[in-house]
Parts: structure tokens; sequence; C-alpha cells
């Protein structure tokens, strides 16, 4: 069974600094996705980076940059010059990449950005 | 990209009727969606998968009879909470996939339902 682990319930940093957010987790597959997404408090899953399991470069995506080990089985989220609008949960998932792909997620990490 | 919509957004209903919330890709056509539920302060745990024309999957320990799920075209997936009760409270979140080798799902804004 996938299971993801997300060992921060919440992270504080100051506006324009960078901050990393830690995601651990564990399948037997070799093929797999790895995400993230952001909910605001208004409730809505914004997508934010994926990872695939065979890709042989670090995600990026403007801001945001996945570190993903693969031996270690982790894949942090780093967000860069942070900005009060990044305010939010976190949420890291992974997929399967055969069949529906359903997503299991992690506990989430709520990171708040100060001024 | 791709949107997914909701409806109702909220609801509150008496404590033993029914509700039905409506999940709708707009601009796709969405062979699977997911319904997931996420209690306040928690993470989303995946409900059921549907797949459009025929039973859904339920993941273990929810109740089929209680969540009953339809996707009844590509475009639209329905999830009827029956009998409510107040341990139904939630907030229920849907997402789409178009299908393929595509690994982008696509979620709706969510729907919160309050049993009262």
């Amino acid at each position: 069974a996938q299971k993801i682990t997300q060992t921060q319930p919440g992270m504080f940093v100051q506006e324009k600094e960078a901050v990393t957010l830690d995601c651990t987790y564990d399948t037997s597959d070799p093929s797999y996705g790895l995400f993230w997404y952001k909910q605001p408090s208004s409730g809505e899953m914004i997508f934010l980076i994926y990872q695939g399991s065979y890709d042989q470069q670090n995600a990026t995506e403007g801001r945001y940059s996945l570190n993903f080990q693969k031996a270690r089985k982790s894949a942090n989220l780093v967000i860069s010059a942070s900005q009060l609008g990044d305010s939010a949960m976190y949420f890291c998932a992974m997929s399967q990449n055969t069949g529906f792909q359903k997503l299991v997620f992690g506990t989430g990490t709520r990171l708040l950005v100060s001024p | 990209g791709a949107v997914v919509s909701q409806h109702p957004s909220w609801v509150i209903c008496k404590s033993g009727t029914s509700v039905k919330i409506e999940c709708r890709s707009l601009d796709f056509q969405a062979t699977t969606m997911f319904w997931y539920r996420q209690f306040p302060k928690q993470s989303l745990m995946l409900m059921a998968t549907s797949n459009e024309g025929s039973k859904a999957t339920y993941e273990q320990g929810v109740e089929k009879d209680k969540f009953l799920i339809n996707h009844a075209s590509l475009t639209l997936s329905t999830l009827t909470v029956t009998s409510a009760h107040p341990e139904d409270s939630s907030f229920y979140i849907c997402s789409a996939r178009s299908g393929g080798s595509s690994y982008e799902q696509y979620f709706g804004p969510g729907t919160r339902l309050t049993v009262t």
C-alpha cells in the first residue's frame, strides 16, 4: 500500500525567504507520481507541481521546486521568495502510474508567511 | 487549465434526509472521477472512484449504500448522501481525469455539507 508522510504540522517563514516542506513516501510500485497541492482557506485544491518516478530532473514550476530524492523516498517542496499569499495548507500526494491513478494524500503542513 | 465545478458549494440539511452533490467537468470529458471527503483540519480521504457508465469502486470502510455515486456521462458524476446524519457533515471534493497517460487530475471547489 502507498503511504505519504508529512511530519511538519506547521511551518513559519518570513516574507521573501525560502521554505522547505517535507514529504516522504512509501510504495512498492516502480512507477508512481508525486504531487503537491495548496489548499487555501477557501478549500479549493490548487495543483502546484508534479514529479514522475522516472523523471531524471527535479520538477520546477515558477517559485516551486520539488527536491526529489528517490533513494530516500522523499519529495520535498521548496518555495522560494515566499509571499503572504502562500499562507495555506500544503498537501503532498502520490499516485500509481497505472490504472485510475487515484491519489493518496499526506496529512498536510500549514504554512504561515509573516510580513 | 481544465475546470471542474461542484454544486452546491454548501448545503445544510436535516438528519435523515438525502443530499445530492454534482460534479461537472466543464471543458473536457472525464473518464474517471474521484470523490474525497475532508474533515476539519484533516487530510483528504478518497471515498470512491467512478468511471463513466460503470459502478463506482469504493474504498475500504466507505458504505456504498449510504454514499451513492452515479457517473452518468463523461461530464457529470453525482454523490448522494442518503439518510444523512450529523457525522456525515464534512467537506466533499471531487476530482476528474481525462484518462490516458496524463497524470493531471482537476479538483472541484468542494461542497460543505452540514447535517443538523
